[in-house]
């Protein structure tokens, strides 16, 4: 099983501020296979980028992804209000399917 | 454009089982894989299974595999989730959610709306 790690836990930023994201993984993710999810309280996930850096419909240009093998990225380039969630990684490129603990950005 | 639309909240005993359901509506059903994921309060994402209709393809994460049953009825676009032996650390809220491409387990594009799952005596 392919064991993700998210750093850091919490990431405390002010609005129009950079924000980086890492995401590592135990063992190399085949192919990109890697995903972002965005998370706010009591709603669903919802995807951002797939394949390590492609971009989701409707996804504003500000969120890109970059990485491979086991080291990947999330950028956030300037933060908007709505930004402040919680943020997970996620490889699909060998079963079982494994999210990281996620990064919660918030309000500096 | 796809919609998952998931059962409501429920509340369980311990050593009860439930099954909660995840009906797709606005696109294809059978051929994407609809996965698990359950989520406790206040913790992260963990992917319990998946199913793709087309193929009778069910994957299991091992930490559910011996409680936890995916089965899916393409006649209603339905995909179902059912737990045994519920423990208090089953409370949790249950999210269906599409595979992003046909016949692969992938990244989740759709996701349902959640169903909070709670055991309590």
């Amino acid at each position: 099983e392919i064991v993700l790690t998210q750093s850091p836990g919490t990431l405390s930023l002010s609005p129009g501020e950079r924000a980086t994201l890492s995401c590592r993984a135990s063992q190399s993710v085949s192919a990109y296979s890697l995903a972002w999810y965005q998370q706010k309280p009591g709603q669903a996930p919802r995807l951002l980028i797939y394949a390590a850096s492609g971009r989701a419909t409707g996804i504003p240009d500000r969120f890109s992804g970059s990485g491979s093998g086991t080291d990947f990225t999330l950028t956030i380039s300037r933060l908007e209000p709505e930004d402040y969630a919680v943020y997970y990684c996620q490889q699909y490129g060998s079963s079982p399917l494994t999210f990281g603990p996620g990064t919660k950005v918030d309000i500096k | 454009q796809v919609q998952l639309v998931q059962s409501g909240a429920e509340v369980k005993k311990p050593g009860s089982s439930v099954k909660v359901s995840c009906e797709a509506s606005g696109g294809t059903f059978s051929r994407h894989a609809i996965s698990w994921v359950r989520q406790a309060p206040g913790q992260g994402l963990e992917w319990m299974g998946g199913i793709i209709p087309s193929l009778g393809s069910i994957k299991y994460a091992q930490n559910f595999q011996d409680r936890v049953s995916i089965i899916a009825d393409e006649s209603t676009s339905t995909a179902y989730m059912e737990l045994s032996s519920l423990r208090s650390e089953d409370t949790a809220v249950y999210y269906c959610a599409r595979g992003g491409a046909p016949l692969i387990y992938y990244f989740m594009d759709v996701w349902g709306n959640g169903t909070t799952v709670t055991v309590s005596s």
